[in-house]
């Protein structure tokens, strides 16, 4: 079992839709998570931090369930630019970080 | 700016040459970090260091080595590159210190796209 799983996708989507993604890590002791976008294999950027409070930035909720040990996105009205790949990340214990493989979003018009 | 700076960005060469990615960063970041990409498996942490001197193995430190004698840099090295080693390789870094809410986020290079024949 990977350490970090996402559903590679693609989603593919409208405009104007609202589409979820999951990730779920498999070490309890991970620490700090994010959401990071990578466009056509260029360097990740990051979207947001996951906080276990649960966090929002303008259209992107990000959720973390640290009992059943997965993190969500939520992305609302979705745009063109929206189009990227999702990648789900995980700090666990020790420095170490673990990616998601990315899940693919095609928004079209 | 801040900014995290990769050499050579793309190169092709042959198996056995030794070669260099070179990795600097000017915003005075502890933790930097290397990673590989390949289709299908995401990014994997090759290796990381904490700070000058302290460096630790990832995922796939296999093939690799590095060094951390300024804080600003961090190479990784291939001593004897094979076909296997040809991937998409991104250098990270960020804060060591933990906020708050937990890690900093960690900011990344442009990439460099390397093919071993």
């Amino acid at each position: 079992r990977k350490e970090v799983e996402q559903d590679p996708g693609p989603f593919n989507v409208p405009e104007g839709a609202t589409v979820a993604f999951n990730c779920t890590y498999s070490n309890s002791a991970s620490q700090s998570f994010f959401w990071y976008r990578q466009d056509c294999r260029k360097e990740p950027k990051l979207l947001m931090s996951v906080y276990s409070s649960g966090n929002e930035d303008g259209r992107f909720t990000a959720q973390l369930n640290r009992a059943s040990q997965y993190i969500s996105l939520l992305i609302r009205d979705s745009k063109l630019s929206d189009s990227a790949t999702y990648l789900c990340v995980v700090n666990t214990g020790g420095f170490k970080t673990i990616f998601g493989a990315g899940t693919r979003l095609f928004v079209k018009a | 700016e801040a900014q995290v700076t990769q050499n050579p960005r793309y190169l092709i060469t042959v198996t056995g040459k030794k070669l260099t990615v070179t990795c600097s960063q000017n915003m005075n970041h502890e933790y930097m970090s290397w990673y590989r990409q390949d289709p299908g498996l995401g990014l994997r942490q090759i290796y990381y260091s904490m700070n000058v001197e302290v460096t630790d193995k990832g995922d796939v430190p296999e093939g690799y080595k590095v060094s951390r004698k300024e804080k600003r840099n961090f190479p990784l090295i291939l001593e004897s590159p094979s076909p296997n080693q040809t991937s998409l390789y991104f250098c990270a870094t960020r804060p060591l210190h933990t906020g708050i809410r937990g890690d900093q986020p960690q900011h990344f290079g442009d990439g460099t796209r390397l093919s071993i024949l």
